[in-house]
Formats: structure tokens, C-alpha cells, sequence
């Protein structure tokens, strides 16, 4: 069975800072890899996701994310946080298979210090 | 273009009662999932449906059913509520191809309070 884990219900990080937020992944197969945004009262978007291919990927909003798989990680990372990233941060895993499903994390909510 | 759009957004019942929430997916999305959001929680995965039948089911008991009609519209009905039932339901669509690989377009959920 697939899991996530993410180490910290919450992290707080000043504008300014560097933004680490960590995911461990459990697979049985590769994985494909997401991080999903939650602004409050709001549904879930997509920042960024690794399928196959290169191992660091981009996302929307600055962020980034490295799949290592001798790590079992997909930390995401933003050099320099603003106010308007404060909100929960859901990692999710699923197989490389069309038919499986999305499995999420707990989530990590950031807070931005001034 | 709308994105995915779901009724009602908040919603009180008691325990016994039964609800049903609707969602109406992104324009050109034929495949709708459900997911049950408890406070402080990360999304479970209830059931996820494409050309009107339920394709894959997470661990959630049979109280928990749902539809989808010609239109790729959903229903996630709930039955006989508990008070653990309490969370917000969050409906995603995409299209076929993408349904799993991560392009899962959000909608702002349903909050259900059950006393």
C-alpha cells in the first residue's frame, strides 16, 4: 500500500527565509509525486508534480520540489517566502497507473512570520 | 469558464439523517472524485467516478454511495450520519487521461456538521 508522511503539522519560516517543507513517500512501484496548495475555505490546487523524467521539478509560485528515490523524499522548497504563502501544504502520492488513486498526506501548515 | 462548483457549501444534519452533496465538474472533465476532508486532516479518497460508474472505492462503508449523471455532474449521498461523519467533502474532476496523474481540479467543498 502507498503512504505519505510529512514530518510537521506546522511549520513557521520568516518572510524572507528559505521554505522546506518534507514528504516520505512509501511505494511498492514508482511513484508519481504531488504537492497540493489549500488557502483557507478554499479547495485544493496544484503546485507541482513528478511523473517521470527530471528528478527536480517546478512548480507555480516559486516553489520546487527534488524526487529522491534513494531517499524515499519529495521535500518542496521556495527560496524566499512572502506573506501570501501562508496556507496548508498537502503531499500526495499515486502509481503509475491511471486507475489508482491520489493518496494525501496530512498536510503541513506554513506560517509566515513578518 | 467555471471551475468544479459544489452545493450547498455548509450544511447541518443530525445524527440518523441523510445528505447528499452535488458537484458539477470543470468544463470538458469527464471524471469526478470524492474526498472527505476531517478537521486537521489530509483528504481521504471515498470513491471516484467515470462514464456513470463508480471506478475505484477508498475504505469508506456503504452508507457512503454515489451517481453520476450524462452530464459528468456527481451526488455523494450519505446515510444514516454519524457525528464522525462531520468534515468537508471535496469534489475534483479531470479529464480521462490525466485522472490519475495528479491533475485534480478542486472544488471549494461542502462543509457538513453532523449533531
Amino acid at each position: 500500500a502507498q503512504s505519505v508522511t510529512q514530518l510537521g503539522s506546522h511549520v513557521s519560516v520568516s518572510e524572507g527565509a528559505l521554505v522546506l517543507l518534507r514528504c516520505n513517500y512509501s511505494s511498492s512501484v514508482p511513484p508519481y509525486l504531488f504537492w497540493y496548495v489549500q488557502y483557507p475555505n478554499q479547495g485544493l490546487q496544484l503546485l507541482l508534480k513528478y511523473t517521470t523524467g527530471a528528478t527536480l521539478v517546478k512548480g507555480i509560485n516559486g516553489f520546487e520540489a527534488e524526487f529522491k528515490k534513494s531517499e524515499t523524499s519529495f521535500h518542496l522548497t521556495k527560496p524566499s517566502a512572502h506573506m501570501s504563502d501562508a496556507a496548508e501544504y498537502f503531499c500526495a502520492v499515486s502509481k503509475m497507473n491511471r486507475d489508482d488513486k491520489i493518496i494525501f498526506g496530512k498536510g503541513t501548515r506554513l506560517h509566515i512570520l513578518p | 469558464d467555471a471551475g468544479v462548483t459544489q452545493s450547498p457549501t455548509h450544511l447541518i444534519k443530525t445524527r440518523g439523517q441523510q445528505v447528499t452533496l452535488r458537484c458539477s465538474p470543470k468544463s470538458g472533465h469527464d471524471t469526478v472524485s470524492w474526498y472527505q476532508q476531517a478537521l486537521g486532516q489530509g483528504p481521504q479518497f471515498i470513491f471516484q467516478y467515470y462514464e456513470e460508474e463508480e471506478r475505484q472505492r477508498g475504505n469508506f462503508p456503504d452508507r457512503f454511495s454515489g451517481h453520476q449523471f450524462p452530464n459528468y455532474s456527481s451526488e455523494l449521498n450519505v446515510n444514516a450520519l454519524l457525528l464522525g461523519d462531520s468534515a468537508l467533502y471535496l469534489c475534483a474532476s479531470s479529464p480521462d487521461v490525466t485522472a490519475n496523474t495528479g491533475e485534480l481540479f478542486f472544488g471549494e467543498g461542502s462543509r457538513l456538521t453532523v449533531l
